[in-house]
C-alpha cells in the first residue's frame, strides 16, 4: 500500500498570501496524483487530477506540480474561501486507492 | 449535472451490518465506477471499494472481509453494505463517482454520519 505523507498538518496564512502545501508518496506514483479541498460540512471537491491539472471550474490561483514522490499543491493568492482541508490521494497502485491525511489551512 | 445523495441509519449497533445507499441524479449508473469513501473522526479519507455496472468490484484489502458494494441499475443507486461494524467503523461515508479518464473522484454526496454504537 502507498502511503501518502502530507506536511505541513497545519498552515495558518493570512488572505492575500502564498500557500505551499506538500504531499510525499512512500514509493512513486508517476503523476497519478489528485488533490481535494474539504470544507466543514462539506464533501470533498475535486481541484487537481494527474498532479497538475486543474478539474473544471477551479480558480487559476490553484496550481500543482511534482512527479515521482514529490508533489506540491500551491495557492497564489489565498481567498477566504480557500481556508479548508486539503487531501491528496494517489492513482497508481491499487486496491486500495489511499490518501494523505490533510492539511488543515487556517486563518492566521 | 450529476448529482449523488446518500441515505440510510445513522446508528448500529456493534455486530451489525452497516447498509447506506446512494441515489445518483442527473446521469446514468452503467458508466463510471461508483465508489465509497469514509472520514472517521479525526482521521484521513479512506476508500472503501468501488462497483461497475458490468458487475465487477474492487475492494479496500483492510476491509474486503466485510464489504459489498452493488449497484442497481433500474433505479439508478449502489449500496454499501460492511458487516460486523464496530467502534472503529465510526464515520461520515461519502458516496464517489469514479471518474476513469479523469483518473479521480470527480462528483461526491454530501455523506451522512454513521454511528456504532450500542
Amino acid at each position: 500500500e502507498i502511503v501518502l505523507t502530507q506536511s505541513p498538518a497545519t498552515l495558518s496564512l493570512s488572505p492575500g498570501e502564498r500557500a505551499t502545501l506538500s504531499c510525499r508518496a512512500s514509493q512513486s506514483v508517476s503523476t497519478y496524483l489528485v488533490w481535494y479541498q474539504q470544507k466543514p460540512g462539506q464533501a470533498p471537491r475535486l481541484l487537481i487530477h494527474d498532479a497538475s491539472n486543474r478539474a473544471t471550474g477551479i480558480p487559476v490561483r490553484f496550481s500543482g506540480s511534482g512527479s515521482g514522490t514529490d508533489f506540491t499543491l500551491t495557492i497564489s493568492s489565498l481567498e477566504p474561501e480557500d481556508f479548508a482541508v486539503y487531501y491528496c490521494q494517489q492513482r497508481s497502485n491499487w486496491p486500495p486507492w489511499t490518501f494523505g491525511q490533510g492539511t488543515k489551512v487556517e486563518i492566521k | 449535472q450529476v448529482q449523488l445523495q446518500e441515505s440510510g441509519p445513522g446508528l448500529v449497533k456493534p455486530s451489525e451490518t452497516l447498509s447506506l445507499t446512494c441515489t445518483v441524479s442527473g446521469g446514468s449508473i452503467t458508466t463510471y465506477y461508483w465508489s465509497w469513501i469514509r472520514l472517521p473522526p479525526g482521521k484521513g479519507l479512506e476508500w472503501i471499494g468501488y462497483a461497475y455496472y458490468s458487475g465487477s468490484s474492487n475492494y479496500n484489502p483492510s476491509l474486503k472481509s466485510r464489504v459489498t458494494i452493488s449497484l442497481d441499475t433500474s433505479k439508478n443507486q449502489f449500496s454499501l453494505k460492511l458487516s460486523s461494524v464496530t467502534a472503529a467503523d465510526t464515520a461520515m461515508y461519502y458516496c464517489a463517482r469514479d471518474h476513469n479518464i479523469l483518473n479521480a473522484f470527480d462528483v461526491w454526496g454530501q455523506g451522512t454520519m454513521v454511528t456504532v454504537s450500542s
